[in-house]
């Protein structure tokens, strides 16, 4: 089944504890996101990849880091998480920039 | 500031009535794209309209895009309560990989 999975789909975590959210699809797709949920605020963009070893920022970058070593999976790195990156956060993948992107089922962080 | 803007914010409608949400954007774009979203989980592909077209169907889905306007519409005809959801509207600008989505429309049809 074409999918894209996410973990953990929920996380409580301190202030300043480093975490990572794995993300990974099966489809062969080049371009994967990661975006962040606010209430009011629709998704955002936090980083994109265009291909294995190519990562840009998105919109709101700031305090979160990517990989893409492999093309299947875009791991999202907080390296010192503070109470204003809790939210939702989805990963996403398609084709190329310009096509339909597939979401993950979302993983919802709070920092305490 | 967020390249897709979407009007209502909210719309609450009955079984059976036609259901209308219109985006804004500020940019030329490659498309536009409309999303669904059940409750806080993933997004769901509805419909993608290319910047050369004006008009799309899909099933009970029209969407039409006005380039020289910058907005696009979506229109589900013969709304269910199974079409209670939150509705996006996602642009991708011309020559930026970044991909923007909208604040939503939140979908509530009474049965």
């Amino acid at each position: 089944e074409a999918q894209v999975t996410q973990n953990p789909r929920y996380l409580i975590t301190v202030t300043g504890k480093k975490l990572t959210v794995t993300c990974s699809q099966n489809m062969n797709h080049e371009y994967m996101s990661w975006y962040r949920q606010d209430p009011g605020l629709g998704l955002r963009q936090i980083y994109y990849s265009m291909n294995v070893e190519v990562t840009d920022k998105g919109d709101v970058p700031e305090g979160y880091k990517v990989s893409r070593k492999e093309k299947r999976n875009f791991p999202l790195i907080l390296e010192s998480p503070s109470p204003n990156q809790t939210s939702l956060y989805f990963c996403a993948s398609s084709i190329g920039q310009y096509n339909e992107q597939f979401f993950g089922p979302g993983t919802r962080l709070t920092v305490l | 500031s967020q390249q897709g803007e979407e009007d209502p914010q909210a719309l609450s409608i009955q079984e059976g009535e036609n259901a209308t949400m219109n985006c804004s954007y500020k940019t030329s774009i490659n498309n536009l794209q409309w999303y669904r979203q059940n409750s806080g989980r993933g997004l769901v592909h509805l419909i993608l309209i290319r910047s050369n077209e004006r008009e799309k169907h899909s099933g009970r889905l029209r969407v039409t895009l006005d380039t020289s306007k910058k907005s696009s519409s979506l229109l589900i005809t013969a709304s269910r309560a199974a079409d209670t959801a939150s509705y996006f509207c996602a642009t991708g600008p011309y020559g930026f990989n970044k991909f923007y989505f909208g604040s939503g429309t939140k979908l509530n049809v009474k049965p």
